[in-house]
């Protein structure tokens, strides 16, 4: 079964430092979009990314944020200068259309900020 | 703003009952509402989406409601079993750009 791949699992980073997690979507979604959950708390909506560009973001997704689709088959998130906040397991999810699909999710990078 | 509103508190029910989770949302008319099952650590796994004119559906042992009047869907499992036990997630569907999670209801299924 086809599945959304996220590497690393876990990133352990020093504040103020920029990360890059890694998302490989399914194949042949269009549309890609990244979550953020908190621990023990609600799955956050960043950012949806369509026809190489961002579509919708929140207002977590600050200056701070930037998505890019560099090949044809990775979309990454980098934070340029991270936070203790910014610590939360992050993830990736695609869906094949705009209308009436689930989203499938991949298993998560867990970032702790230290 | 929008809420989105599920039962914070665990729900202990005896395997073999139905379970029934409760999303209640203001101030949103989403054009869909997805049922989501998120076990520790991983990410949440699709499980069920009902659109705005629809009022049931059913998959297997999972029956969804919709009712855009009072704002709320209810999330049945019948005859559940142990492995059923994990957080279950409810999340409205803008059509296409970002889903809005609940902060979900833990299900603990005894034997």
């Amino acid at each position: 079964e086809p599945e959304v791949t996220q590497t690393p699992s876990h990133q352990v980073t020093q504040m103020g430092q920029e990360v890059i997690l890694r998302c490989v979507p399914i194949s042949n979604h269009l549309y890609f979009y990244w979550y953020r959950q908190i621990l023990g708390q609600k799955v956050e909506f960043l950012v949806s990314f369509y026809n190489n560009e961002i579509s919708e973001k929140s207002e977590i997704f600050d200056d701070q944020f930037s998505v890019e689709r560099p090949d044809g088959s990775n979309f990454t998130l980098k934070i340029r200068s991270t936070k203790l906040e910014d610590s939360a397991m992050y993830f990736c999810a695609s869906r094949e259309n705009r209308d009436s699909t689930e989203a499938f999710f991949g298993q998560g990078t867990r970032l702790t900020v230290v | 703003s929008q809420k989105i509103e599920q039962n914070s508190e665990a729900l202990n029910i005896q395997e073999g009952k139905t379970a029934t989770l409760t999303c209640n949302y203001t101030n949103y008319s989403p054009a869909y509402l997805q049922w989501y099952r998120q076990d520790p650590g991983r990410g949440p796994v699709f499980l069920l989406l009902i659109r705005e004119n629809e009022k049931e559906k059913r998959k297997e042992r999972l029956k969804v409601t919709f009712d855009t009047t009072l704002k709320q869907s209810l999330f049945h499992i019948t005859a559940s079993q142990p492995a059923d036990s994990a957080t279950y997630l409810c999340a409205l569907d803008n059509a296409g750009n970002m889903l809005t999670f609940g902060g979900g209801t833990r299900l603990m299924v005894k034997p």
